[in-house]
């Protein structure tokens, strides 16, 4: 059982440049998230999921995108990468239906120069 | 609006003592709360959670405790060793969907 899985786990982009973050889960659930985390910070909700076709806004959604075209993959789109986005990034996912307990990926460390 | 922070940035123990990591809340609305902790180089894992209607709950080797009155949660750490050595983060449910994550407590042991 993998779990969450994100790819990659290391990324330097020039400014200007774009990506996709790749974030799959294997347990079959229903809610999915994308988290940054800054150096010495907590976690900031970029987009979630609440199923597959369902995305909605976090605290940080600007210069992002998201999909969420079946229940396991949840790619994160950057379309003009800024300095400002240089931070980790975590994907997560959860059953819901009154599961609190949330499965996080290894992160992906995206640096933009 | 809706925050979740701790009072100590870190904190250091010693070896086969309690450790505890407390952690502020401002939504009095929030249904639930949950500690996770982070490794270096890993992502959060769960420990344990606890609903707004309860005052405590213990797991293994850890305990919450909120108190509601004051908007403050706690996490107990009985017995520390040098595995409990990383980021420890509070949350905060957010209408059922999503959650705040606070700034985090590091929690260095000591041998």
């Amino acid at each position: 059982n993998a779990g969450v899985t994100q790819t990659p786990k290391f990324r330097i982009l020039k400014i200007g440049q774009s990506m996709t973050l790749q974030c799959t889960q294997d347990m079959n659930h229903n809610y999915m998230y994308w988290y940054r985390q800054d150096p010495g910070m907590g976690l900031k909700l970029i987009y979630y999921s609440v199923g597959a076709g369902i995305t909605d806004k976090g605290e940080v959604p600007n210069g992002y995108n998201v999909s969420r075209s079946t229940t396991e993959d949840f790619p994160l789109r950057l379309e003009l990468a800024a300095p400002s986005q240089t931070s980790v990034y975590f994907c997560a996912s959860r059953q819901g239906q009154g599961r609190t307990e949330a499965f996080f990926g290894q992160g992906t460390r995206l640096t933009v120069v | 609006g809706e925050s979740v922070g701790l009072h100590l940035p870190t904190l250091s123990v010693q070896e086969g003592d309690n450790s505890i990591i407390n952690c502020a809340y401002s939504n009095s609305a929030s249904d639930y709360f949950i500690w996770y902790k982070q490794e270096s180089g890993k992502g959060p894992q769960f420990i344990i959670d606890i609903r707004s209607n309860m005052d405590k709950r213990q797991g293994q080797r850890v305990t919450v405790l909120l108190n509601k009155t004051v908007k403050h949660l706690s996490l107990q750490i009985a017995a520390t060793q040098p595995g409990d050595s990383a980021v420890y983060f509070c949350a905060e449910n957010n209408y059922g969907q999503n959650f705040v994550f606070g700034p985090g407590t590091r929690l260095s042991v000591l041998p």
